[in-house]
C-alpha cells in the first residue's frame, strides 16, 4: 500500500497529554517517522525507528507503534509545539518514499 | 554540521523544464539516499524521487515520466529536472538526506526549501 493516513487536525490543552495517528499497511514492515513543520520551514525530524528521538528533540516526544497504526505522542504540550506533523516511511515494497497528509496541532 | 542547500529559478514558464541542484556539505553524498520533496502552498508534503549513492533513482509514479536525478559526486550535489511544468507544479521544494537503519529509513537533514513558481 502506498498511503499513510492522518486525522487532519488535533487539539491539547497546554500542559496536557496528545496523541497523533498515523495509519497504513506499510507500517507493517517499517516503523513510522514524524516531522514537526512550523509556518514558512522545513520539516524537522523529531521521531524516527523505534522511538527515537535526534539531538535537541525534547523527550516529551515520544513514538509507539502497534499493527498498521504509529502514535506520535507529546507529553505536557507546549505552545511551541503547534504545527504541523507529518507521518512517513517507506512503502510496503521499500521502493518508494510516502507521507501522511499531516496533522495540524493547535495547543489552547 | 551536514547542510544541505538548494539552488535553482524561482520562476518557471509553463511547459518548460525545472532545474534544481541541491549541494550538500558535512557529508559525501557517496552514501545514502538523497530525496526531492515538494509542498505545495497550503498542501501537505509529496514525494518526488531519490537517487542512491550508487546512481539508482526512484520517483513518484505520479511524476515518473517527467522526473529525471541525477547525482555529482565530484561536486557533491545532487539534481532534480522536471519536464513541461505546470501550475499544478508551483511548490516549495526540498531536497533531503535519507538513511537507512535496521528498521527503516529516515530523512535526518532538509534544506530549507526554495519556491518554484510556475507562471507565464
Amino acid at each position: 500500500s502506498s498511503e499513510l493516513t492522518q486525522d487532519p487536525a488535533v487539539s491539547v490543552a497546554l500542559g496536557q497529554t496528545v496523541r497523533i495517528t498515523c495509519q497504513g499497511d506499510s507500517l507493517r514492515r517499517y516503523y513510522a517517522n514524524w516531522f514537526q513543520q512550523k509556518p514558512g520551514q522545513a520539516p524537522v525530524l523529531v521521531i524516527f525507528g523505534k522511538n527515537r528521538r535526534p539531538s535537541g528533540i525534547p523527550d516529551r516526544f515520544s513514538g509507539s507503534s502497534s499493527g498498521d497504526t504509529a502514535s506520535l505522542t507529546i507529553t505536557g504540550a507546549q505552545a511551541e509545539d503547534e504545527a504541523d506533523y507529518y507521518c512517513n516511511s517507506r512503502d510496503r515494497s521499500g521502493n518508494s518514499v510516502i507521507f501522511g497528509g499531516g496533522t495540524k496541532l493547535t495547543v489552547l | 554540521q551536514m547542510q544541505l542547500q538548494e539552488s535553482g529559478p524561482g520562476l518557471v514558464k509553463p511547459s518548460e523544464t525545472l532545474s534544481l541542484t541541491c549541494t550538500v556539505s558535512g557529508d559525501s553524498i557517496t552514501s545514502y539516499y538523497w530525496n526531492w520533496i515538494r509542498q505545495s502552498p497550503g498542501k501537505g508534503l509529496e514525494w518526488i524521487g531519490y537517487i542512491s549513492y550508487s546512481g539508482i533513482s526512484n520517483y513518484n509514479p505520479s511524476l515518473n515520466s517527467r522526473v529525471t536525478m541525477s547525482l555529482d559526486t565530484s561536486k557533491n550535489q545532487f539534481s532534480l529536472r522536471v519536464t513541461s511544468m505546470t501550475a499544478a507544479d508551483t511548490a516549495v521544494y526540498y531536497c533531503a538526506r535519507e538513511v537507512p537503519d535496521s528498521v527503516g529509513y529516515y530523512c535526518d537533514f532538509w534544506g530549507q526549501g526554495t519556491l518554484v513558481t510556475v507562471s507565464s
